[in-house]
């Protein structure tokens, strides 16, 4: 099992609605948790930390992070074209000083 | 956010030869830069780990003798390949960060072609 997992998509959405991510990790001892979202032939660039449960809202962004469950999502509102890209879940799993990241989600926004 | 440069952007090389990749952090002293290639349409792949001032920690299978890395400073590491091939064409992006269980960010990358 990998240590954190997305459904890699292709995801769809129509233009103003909310596109959900998710991301689930096996490490019940992770902690902090990001959110990447990689254009093509760019570099990735952190749009999201959570460090505990609950929500965490920045702009048209929403993270949410499930301990108990062991998932986190993304929830991007009023969805943008702009916001087509490969979004990348990681964390740290515990005692390891290196992000490991989910395979990441490639999202479309059809105008 | 934090910012962090790389440069060169982009480099053309010749096999046989070695090319140098520079990360910097602009805005904070990065404790911990990571150096990551990506292939097209594939995912990440962190190639190793270094701490200022000491030893680089490599991912397995990849070569240290050939991705030699520097971490002198808390704002710059130095990636070189060395004896380039044409199959280590490749974007090569660094990350740093300030240490502990926080945030890593992402240089611009390097598109490296070998030919």
């Amino acid at each position: 099992q990998k240590e954190v997992e997305q459904n890699s998509g292709p995801l769809s959405v129509p233009e103003g609605a909310i596109a959900s991510l998710n991301c689930t990790y096996s490490d019940r001892g992770s902690q902090s948790f990001f959110w990447y979202r990689q254009y093509s032939g760019k570099s990735p660039e952190l749009i999201m930390s959570i460090y505990s449960n609950g929500d965490k809202e920045d702009g048209r962004f929403t993270a949410q992070l499930n301990k108990a469950s062991q998932y986190v999502s993304l929830l991007i509102r009023d969805s943008q074209p702009s916001d087509s890209a490969t979004y990348l879940c990681a964390g740290y799993p515990q005692g390891a000083q290196k992000l490991v990241f989910g395979q990441g989600t490639r999202l479309t926004i059809n105008p | 956010g934090a910012v962090v440069s790389q440069h060169p952007s982009w480099v053309i090389c010749k096999s046989g030869t070695s090319v140098k990749i520079e990360c910097r952090s602009l805005d904070f002293q990065a404790t911990t830069m990571f150096w990551y290639r990506q292939f097209p349409k594939k995912s990440l792949m962190l190639m190793a780990t270094s701490n200022e001032g000491s030893k680089a920690t490599y991912e397995q299978g990849v070569e240290k003798d050939k991705f030699l890395i520097n971490h002198a400073s808390l704002t710059l590491s130095t990636l070189t390949v060395t004896s380039a091939h044409p199959e280590d064409s490749s974007f090569y992006i660094c990350s740093a960060g300030a240490g502990g269980f926080y945030e890593q960010y992402f240089g611009p990358g390097t598109r490296l072609t070998v030919t």
